[in-house]
């Protein structure tokens, strides 16, 4: 099984600023395999990125996706006020079964 | 519109058994792989496992091998997730999800249900 491991465990940041997110994995990961997501309270997770570089449907362009083997970044150019909250890195390549990131936390400084 | 519905909170004593369901439309039910996601009180996801409703071909992580069973009726657009011999460490936000690929599961989930509230307490 792989083990996600992300970094850092919350990121204090005001609105405006950016942000930047790591995703490390236990052993390498094929590109096509690696995804974000988001979750606000109350919320189910919504989907950010998913291989590694592509923005799903509806996603503004301030979030974007990088890395490759078994580093993995998620950067938002510049926070608004609804991207507080926490962030999952997912795994789907390999066998399964596909692993989460134990989540950042983006709060407000 | 592409949406999963799931079934409401439920309360349930040890011991006790559980089926949450989780309705698809706006979509070919059959022909995209349903996951379900655990979410105990205050902490992360976890990936349980999938479904493929056309032929109810399952893939269990084995954290939850043994311990859950995933089921379809393609026949209502419906799929499962039954919990049994609940305890209370069972106690948490079960979420069904859609890949965005037809056919495949090796994808991510790119439509959610709202959640079911599992709690087990006597």
């Amino acid at each position: 099984e792989i083990v996600l491991t992300q970094s850092p465990g919350t990121l204090s940041l005001s609105p405006g600023e950016r942000a930047t997110l790591s995703c490390r994995a236990s052993q390498r990961i094929s590109s096509s395999y690696l995804a974000w997501y988001q979750q606000n309270p109350g919320q189910a997770p919504r989907l950010l990125i998913y291989a590694t570089f592509s923005r799903a449907t509806g996603i503004p362009d301030r979030f974007s996706g990088s890395g490759s083997g078994t580093d993995f970044n998620l950067t938002v150019s510049r926070l608004e006020p609804e991207d507080f909250g926490v962030y999952y890195c997912q795994q789907y390549g390999g066998s399964p079964p596909w692993t989460f990131g134990q989540g950042t936390k983006v709060e407000i400084k | 519109e592409v949406q999963l519905v799931q079934s409401g909170a439920e309360v349930k004593k040890p011991g006790e058994s559980l089926k949450i369901s989780c309705k698809g439309s706006g979509y070919s039910f059959t022909t995209y792989w349903i996951g379900w996601v655990r979410q105990m009180p205050g902490k992360g996801l976890e990936w349980m496992g999938v479904i493929y409703p056309d032929d109810s071909d399952t893939r269990y992580s084995p954290s939850f091998e043994g311990q859950v069973t995933f089921s379809a009726d393609k026949s209502i657009n419906t799929a499962y997730l039954q919990l049994s011999s609940l305890k209370a460490s069972d106690t948490a936000l079960y979420y069904c999800a859609r890949p965005y690929l037809q056919g495949s599961f090796r994808d991510a989930f790119n439509i959610w249900g709202q959640g079911t509230m599992v709690t087990v307490s006597s």
